[in-house]
């Protein structure tokens, strides 16, 4: 199956700093991707949808300064956490659709101090 | 709205049967998945139904009634490591290719 790649696996910065965590569709080309939030014991909450060559979709109440995402290629998306926070950390989560699949990546660990 | 409905938690025996319900609204109804999550690990794929009926796939099994708005994640010869949380997720023509996913059924298997 399709093999999405997301780096760093797990990160922990200081209050205030910026994290840029990357998406990688390796063996196919993505221009939809979605970034995911996952708390302790609860679902995926979606972020934004990911777009190719154009800006992102974001999700109700997912503040577009605070959440910096972009799609420069066909397998690439980052999301940059701005002037992260403690309340910021969390599990995130991308996934590549593909024929209207979604594989997942492996996740991003973010625990800001 | 498009609310995806399982139960939260689930417990069942090594070697036994079981069952996880989703029920979703049917207005617009495009897909359902259902994915496997272990803790502190992203979601992986399990399956995916679009028309009516069981699809099996070795141990796991799914099923889809599209009138109903209803669905099930059958799984057999439960093994310890199938502990986990089981995702439902459903695609609506009417959200842009984006899954609608529900909280999740956490299953604990017990020797």
């Amino acid at each position: 199956g399709a093999v999405v790649s997301q780096h760093p696996s797990r990160v922990i910065c200081k209050s205030g700093t910026s994290v840029k965590i990357e998406c990688r569709s390796l063996d196919f080309q993505a221009t939809t991707m979605f970034w995911y939030r996952q708390f302790p014991k609860k679902s995926l909450m979606l972020m934004a949808t990911s777009n190719e060559g154009s800006k992102a979709t974001y999700e109700q109440g997912v503040e577009k300064d605070k959440f910096l995402i972009n799609h420069a290629s066909l397998t690439l998306s980052t999301l940059t956490v701005t002037s992260a926070h403690p309340e910021d950390s969390s599990f995130y989560i991308c996934s590549a659709q593909q024929h209207g699949e979604q594989f997942f990546g492996p996740g991003t660990r973010l625990t800001v101090l | 709205g498009q609310n995806i409905d399982q139960p939260t938690e689930m417990t069942a025996t090594e070697g036994a049967i079981v069952q996880i319900n989703c029920t979703y609204q049917t207005s617009g109804f495009n897909g359902l998945f259902w994915y496997q999550q272990h803790a502190g690990e992203a979601p992986t794929f399990l399956s995916y139904n679009v028309l009516d009926g069981l699809e099996e796939k070795g141990r796991f099994s799914s099923f889809l009634s599209r009138s109903k708005g209803y669905s099930y994640l059958l799984l057999k010869e439960l093994q310890m490591k199938d502990s986990a949380s089981y995702l439902c997720a459903v695609l609506f023509n009417t959200n842009a290719g984006k899954s609608t996913f529900g909280d999740g059924t956490t299953l604990t298997v017990k020797p």
